[in-house]
């Protein structure tokens, strides 16, 4: 059974860093795709970034750019969001997502989802 | 960016009625969209992918359909646990972008 386990939220000021992990169970780790994907109390879905199943490849959403960093220990079975210059409205429920892609040169939707972790950006 | 836009936002309905959820792309992204359901409180679930094709136990009454810009969703007959948000996503091109949700709610 995949598992995707996140940790690493809470509160934090605004021009303040978090980094979020996300721990893979069930599945070979290192032939997929992992995204992250926020989600505002009571709003919608936002994709926030991805990285191939090798680390080669990264995509940021605009928003993040610049900020945030997305990375992956194969070793650990993990995924990371680094988050820097943290703003009030970062403040979401994070989920770590599986892609559906395998081994892909392309990523596509998301198959398995985590519980997710709260950040909250506030003074 | 590619914006996906559902309509209606929010849809009243009953147990055993027919429900149709539209979302559209402002470009082509051919049949690059999945569905997820979102129960209260609970993660988003996978029901469609390739816009017409079952994720694997979700129930037939779930089906998906369009292909270009225009996409639907359809519940054939409504029952308790699918009341619930529903939305669409594009992954035709980045950034991947999701529909702002539409939430089916007890008539």
């Amino acid at each position: 059974e995949v598992q995707l386990v996140e940790s690493g939220g809470g509160l934090v000021q605004p021009g303040g860093s978090l980094r979020l992990s996300c721990a893979a169970f069930g599945f070979t780790f290192n032939d997929y795709w992992m995204n992250w994907v926020r989600q505002i109390p009571g709003g919608g879905l936002e994709w926030v970034a991805n990285i191939k199943y090798d680390g080669s490849e990264k995509y940021y959403v605009d928003s993040v750019k610049g900020r945030f960093t997305i990375a992956r220990d194969n070793t650990e079975n993990s995924v990371y969001l680094q988050m820097n210059s943290l703003r009030a409205d970062d403040t979401a429920v994070y989920y770590c997502a599986r892609d559906s892609a395998w081994r892909s040169g392309w990523s596509y939707y998301f198959d398995n989802w985590g519980q997710g972790t709260l950040v909250t950006v506030s003074s | 960016d590619i914006q996906m836009t559902q309509s209606p936002s929010t849809l009243s309905a009953s147990v055993g009625d027919r429900v149709t959820i539209t979302c559209r792309a402002s470009q082509t992204i051919n049949n690059w969209l999945a569905w997820y359901q979102q129960r209260p409180g609970k993660v988003p679930k996978l029901l469609i992918y390739g816009a017409s094709t079952l994720e694997s136990g979700v129930p037939s009454r779930f089906s998906g359909s369009g292909s270009g810009t225009e996409f639907i969703l359809t519940i054939s007959s409504l029952q308790p646990g699918d009341f619930a948000t529903y939305y669409c996503q594009q992954y035709a091109n980045y950034p991947r972008t999701f529909g702002q949700g539409t939430k089916v709610e007890t008539k």
